[in-house]
């Protein structure tokens, strides 16, 4: 039971546009939403966070649209840098249950 | 330098053994979890645990068992009862488990032959 879908896989993008990463969910009781960036044989880092009151959080060159209604959230990184690539993990949890996490995609942004 | 430690980062084993990986935080963090990771799959619970001696099954707590007798330590022992135990094990903590960013140790790459 996969209640938070990441679709693509992967996602190429130049260096200086925008990466938009996707991730969906199923369970409405879901309101905190995360995204985390994994490099290979490491443990994910925290990215950033939103809370299901909010729509939109910004930190720097990243932002994190939810739209609550389409059950769907995005990620925003703008400009993208080779620095980026790496794996995007988008993680959902209600309450005090444990978080779920999508399959991940990975980014690659090219020189 | 505060953070999560996992050892060792390779493991490998034979085939119907008990292995134990280690993990140890000194974030003074409440909340611990493992996670395991397959190619293709986002990370899965094994267990998780909120407070020292206690601590809940996750989505796939079969054939694995855990331990929390200090705060600072969440050994995960992979029994022989796993049927497919090779796999890339994460260990994370948070301060809480609401509304809290989980902190990930490096990993630990376990290969059953």
């Amino acid at each position: 039971d996969q209640q938070v879908k990441q679709n693509s896989p992967s996602l190429s993008v130049q260096e200086g546009r925008i990466s938009i990463l996707n991730c969906d969910y199923t369970n409405s009781m879901f309101d905190y939403f995360l995204w985390y960036k994994k490099y290979p044989a490491e443990g994910p880092t925290f990215l950033i966070s939103i809370s299901s009151i909010k729509d939109k959080n910004e930190d720097g060159r990243f932002t994190v649209f939810l739209n609550k209604s389409a059950k769907h959230l995005s990620l925003h990184i703008v400009p993208s840098q080779p620095g980026d690539s790496a794996v995007y993990f988008c993680a959902a949890s209600k309450g005090q249950d444990d978080m779920r996490f999508g399959a991940g995609t990975r980014l690659t942004v090219k020189p | 330098d505060g953070g999560i430690t996992q050892s060792p980062k390779y493991l490998f084993r034979k085939e119907g053994q008990n292995v134990t990986l280690s993990c140890e935080q000194n974030l003074n963090h409440d909340a611990m979890y493992w996670y395991r990771q397959d190619p293709g799959q986002g990370l899965r619970l094994i267990y998780y645990s909120q407070i020292v001696n206690d601590f809940q099954k996750g989505d796939i707590a079969e054939g694995y068992s855990v331990s929390r007798e200090k705060k600072e330590s969440f050994p995960l022992t992979v029994t022989s009862a796993q049927k497919n135990p090779t796999a890339f094990y994460l260990c994370a903590s948070s301060i809480g488990t609401h509304y809290n960013e989980q902190f990930f140790g490096p990993g630990t790459r376990l290969t059953v032959l």
